[in-house]
């Protein structure tokens, strides 16, 4: 079975300041990671995949399989990146489609 | 834009009280998902549905059951509601890997 762990529930950063969120899996197969984001009042949204490896808002995130991580970066932290980060876990070879989520990390960035 | 629905943003039901949640999506997807929002606890995975009909048991499927008899709608029953079911339940569809979900509807059982 596979598992993600987000260590911090609460990130909080001054704006300008570099943030980022942890994310750790176990897995023993190939994972697809995810990182989804709820900003407030609106519904949960994809923000990247490690897949894509692209960049989206500023955030990047790259797949460690060595250190079984994948963590959330962004140099530069705005106002506006307020929101609940949830890093999530798909096993490639699952034809359901299901993922599993971490514990979520609220991150708030101060003026 | 995939667009998934659910019919409620805010019940409150006494315990005891069967529940129904309602889900539609309108992307033609066959894969949907019951999950429940706790802080701390992150998302679970309560029921999948790959096909009209067919459902799977997620991580916390106790208490609950549900129904697929179109693909467009997945619904969720809480068959007698108790107050450890107050939660945010989110409903999503998939496709490739992604998932798309509703606003959410906040349930507090009373």
């Amino acid at each position: 079975a596979q598992r993600v762990t987000q260590p911090e529930k609460l990130l909080s950063v001054f704006k300008g300041a570099p943030v980022e969120l942890k994310c750790n899996y176990s897995y023993s197969g190939s994972p697809e990671l995810f990182w989804y984001v709820q900003y407030s009042r609106q519904r949960l949204q994809l923000l990247l995949r490690h897949i894509s490896r692209e960049s989206i808002k500023g955030f990047t995130a790259d797949l460690n399989k060595g250190e079984t991580s994948f963590h959330l970066k962004k140099p530069f932290a705005q106002e506006e990146d307020s929101a609940m980060y949830y890093c999530a876990l798909r096993p490639l070879n699952n034809a359901g489609n299901m993922l599993t989520f971490g514990g979520g990390t609220r991150l708030m960035v101060k003026p | 834009d995939v667009k998934v629905t659910q019919s409620s943003r805010y019940l409150v039901k006494r315990t005891g009280e069967k529940v129904f949640l309602e889900c539609v999506q309108d992307m033609d997807h066959e894969n949907m998902f019951w999950y429940r929002q706790d802080p701390g606890l992150g998302l679970r995975l309560i029921y999948f549905s790959y096909d009209v009909k067919m459902k799977e048991k997620g991580d916390i499927p106790e208490g609950y059951s549900v129904s697929r008899e179109k693909k467009e709608r997945f619904s969720l029953i809480l068959e007698s509601a108790s107050t450890n079911q107050t939660s945010m339940y989110l409903c999503a569809s998939s496709e490739q890997g992604l998932l798309f979900f509703g606003s959410g509807t906040q349930l507090s059982v009373l």
